[in-house]
């Protein structure tokens, strides 16, 4: 069974840093794409990142581009999503999702409050 | 960036009744058109991949269809357990873009 399980969301200052982790497990964590996607409070999804299934290449949305970056260890089998320079607009619930032909399974998702 | 416009933005419906969800692409994407299926509190499901194709385990009373650029999510008979959230997403190209959401609610 594939599972994904997202950590290390929680409240944080605006300009500060978070980094958001996802344990993978149930398929060959090496083989495939992983993308972050998020969700603002009461709002709809928005792709954020994605990462190639070796980490050679990555691709984000404009609005975080040089903000975060979206990294893996296949090793650990565990995607990663290093936020910087947080903003307000950042605040919402961010689910990890593998990304082959479509996002085809989602974790939980966890939240993440950028607030003063 | 291809635009995903989804109608209608909420609907209403009867138990048993059939239900029909479009999103319009900005541009071809070929098959390249997911469905996915929100509950409150959870995270999204994958309902359709391919434009057409029935994820595993998703009920056979959910189909999809292509004409051109625009694709539809049919539930044939609604049942109470398909009130959520619906969205599409453009699998095609980044930036992945989804629709803006169809809130299904029960009559």
């Amino acid at each position: 069974e594939v599972q994904l399980v997202e950590s290390g969301g929680g409240l944080v200052q605006p300009g500060r840093s978070m980094k958001l982790s996802c344990a993978a497990s149930g398929f060959t964590f090496n083989n495939y794409d992983m993308a972050w996607v998020c969700q603002a409070p009461k709002k709809g999804l928005e792709w954020v990142a994605t990462i190639s299934y070796d980490g050679s290449s990555t691709y984000y949305r404009d609005s975080v581009k040089g903000r975060f970056t979206i990294s893996r260890d296949n090793a650990k089998s565990t995607l990663y999503l290093q936020m910087d320079s947080l903003r307000s607009e950042d605040t919402a619930t961010y689910y990890c999702a593998r990304h082959s032909d479509t996002f085809d399974y989602w974790g939980q998702g966890v939240m993440v409050t950028v607030s003063s | 960036d291809i635009q995903m416009t989804q109608s209608p933005a909420s609907l209403s419906a009867s138990l048993e009744e059939i239900v029909t969800i479009t999103c319009q692409a900005s541009q071809d994407i070929g098959n390249w058109l997911s469905w996915y299926q929100q509950k409150p509190g959870k995270s999204p499901q994958l309902l359709i991949y391919g434009a057409t194709s029935l994820a595993d385990g998703v009920p056979s009373r959910f189909s999809g269809s292509r004409s051109g650029t625009q694709y539809s999510l049919k539930i044939s008979r609604l049942q109470v357990e398909d009130i959520g959230i619906y969205y599409c997403l453009q699998a095609y190209s980044a930036p992945w873009t989804f629709g803006g959401g169809t809130k299904l609610e029960l009559k």
